[in-house]
């Protein structure tokens, strides 16, 4: 399985674009990366995910680097809702592996 | 459409009791997983099954912990003994196409 690198914490302002950043240099050609949030006292949810070209939803944009060992989940506008812990993951076959995330803090 | 459903929300037993956790994924969807997170961690896969066979067992501690899915739906985890170190969130998630969904969680606290 892929190992994948965040940072810890990162801190927005309310209403600024958030670009959280991972690593994940050891995926696979067939390797999907997803991103998942988890918000106090709950299950992650979905975020969004990709292969190779940029992807957007509701949600967030997802940026791929053209290598695929790096990419960057944007959200446009951060709201005190965005605040939560960011999960990026490399899925092969439905095989899910979560490192510690990156806990992001909106500041009003 | 329901979500995944998850019971007891939380469970407070001694160290060397038993627990047991269910889990009813959503309708349809095939694969099914157990996730333990310690506070402050990222979620552990622990098992993940396929309808009613497991695909990846290689992190559950089998001397402990057990899981079954019965017909392909509902799984149950069980921990016996529990131990200190078994104090967690165990999350069970489901999904169909590659987009994973989690219930919210059942809270174990090992005394």
């Amino acid at each position: 399985d892929a190992k994948t690198t965040q940072p810890n914490s990162m801190e927005s302002n309310e209403e600024e674009p958030v670009h959280l950043p991972c690593n994940h240099s050891t995926i696979s050609g067939t390797d999907y990366i997803h991103w998942y949030r988890q918000l106090p006292s709950q299950g992650p949810e979905y975020v969004i995910h990709g292969l190779t070209s940029n992807v957007n939803n509701r949600m967030a944009s997802l940026a791929i680097a053209e290598d695929r060992k790096s990419s960057t989940l944007i959200l446009h506008r951060a709201t005190l809702r965005d605040a939560a812990v960011y999960y990026c993951t490399a899925n092969t076959g439905n095989q899910f592996y979560f490192g510690t995330g990156t806990s992001l803090t909106v500041i009003p | 459409e329901a979500g995944v459903a998850q019971s007891p929300r939380y469970k407070i037993i001694e160290k060397r009791q038993s627990v047991a956790f269910w889990c009813n994924p959503i309708s349809g969807h095939a694969t099914l997983y157990w996730y333990q997170q310690i506070l402050g961690q990222g979620p552990k896969l622990l098992i993940q099954f396929q309808n009613n066979g497991v695909v990846d067992d290689s992190q559950l501690p089998k001397d402990r912990f057990s899981a079954e899915r019965l017909k392909g739906v509902d799984s149950t985890l069980k921990i016996q003994p529990a131990k200190l170190e078994d104090s967690a969130v165990y999350l069970c998630a489901s999904t169909l196409h590659g987009e994973l969904f989690f219930g919210e969680g059942s809270r174990l606290t090992v005394l």
